[in-house]
């Protein structure tokens, strides 16, 4: 059974600083999703990303991916107020399943 | 833009009773999944249709069913509902086969649909 994990759970961090959100994964796929979800709101599809060394970036959000290590990280640059939300990783399995991870509730304050 | 469209978008219910809802996918998606998201949680795979058929399933009892129609549509059904059925409801449209050089929309969400159980 495919387990996905995030962490941090919860983050709250100053605008203009720097972190970064992991995924961990338990079994092979060949794809991996971020998504973001504002309060109340459906998900946002922000990165898809299918191979080893996978580097996409849009805006202050960078994604990339490390299959071997089944590792996924988001990093977030310089942080504005506008990126607070939750942030989701969803793996996919061998049947086309969606398996997603706990979240990562971001905080940014000014 | 034609996308993912759920009904309804709020939904009150007493415990016991039926639920139907529905999603019309995204234009040239032709499977739907479904997904359950209690407050504060990932969202949860139900299940998932191709060609009116269910392919997959998730760890879901046997009160939540589901239908195709041949327009790609879908219904997702909760029998005798518990008060731990209040979520989110979120369907999912794709396309199948899976094309590598168009991922970028792989899996497009609808809005959701917030049911209440009291």
């Amino acid at each position: 059974e495919l387990k996905v994990e995030q962490n941090p759970l919860f983050l709250s961090m100053q605008e203009g600083k720097n972190y970064t959100i992991y995924c961990n994964y338990s079994t092979t796929s060949d794809r991996l999703y971020w998504y973001r979800q504002d309060p109340g709101k459906s998900l946002e599809s922000l990165f898809v990303l299918l191979s080893n060394g996978a580097v996409k970036q849009e805006g202050r959000l960078m994604a990339s991916l490390d299959t071997k290590a089944r590792l996924s990280t988001l990093h977030i640059t310089a942080a504005v107020h506008d990126l607070s939300a939750t942030y989701f990783c969803a793996v996919v399995d061998a049947g086309n399943m969606l398996t997603f991870g706990g979240g990562t509730r971001l905080m940014v304050k000014p | 833009d034609a996308g993912v469209t759920q009904s309804p978008t709020h939904l009150i219910k007493t415990r016991g009773q039926q639920v139907t809802l529905r999603c019309s996918p995204k234009s040239g998606h032709d499977t739907v999944s479904w997904y359950q998201q209690a407050l504060g949680q990932g969202p949860q795979f139900i299940f998932q249709y191709y060609e009116e058929e269910e392919r997959q399933r998730g760890n879901f009892p046997d009160r939540f069913s589901g239908h195709q129609f041949p327009n790609y549509s879908s219904e997702l059904n909760v029998n005798a509902l518990l008060l731990g059925d209040s979520a989110l409801y979120l369907c999912a449209s794709s396309f199948l086969p899976f094309d590598l050089d168009t991922t970028v929309d792989g899996y497009t969400f609808g809005s959701g649909t917030r049911l209440t159980v009291v």
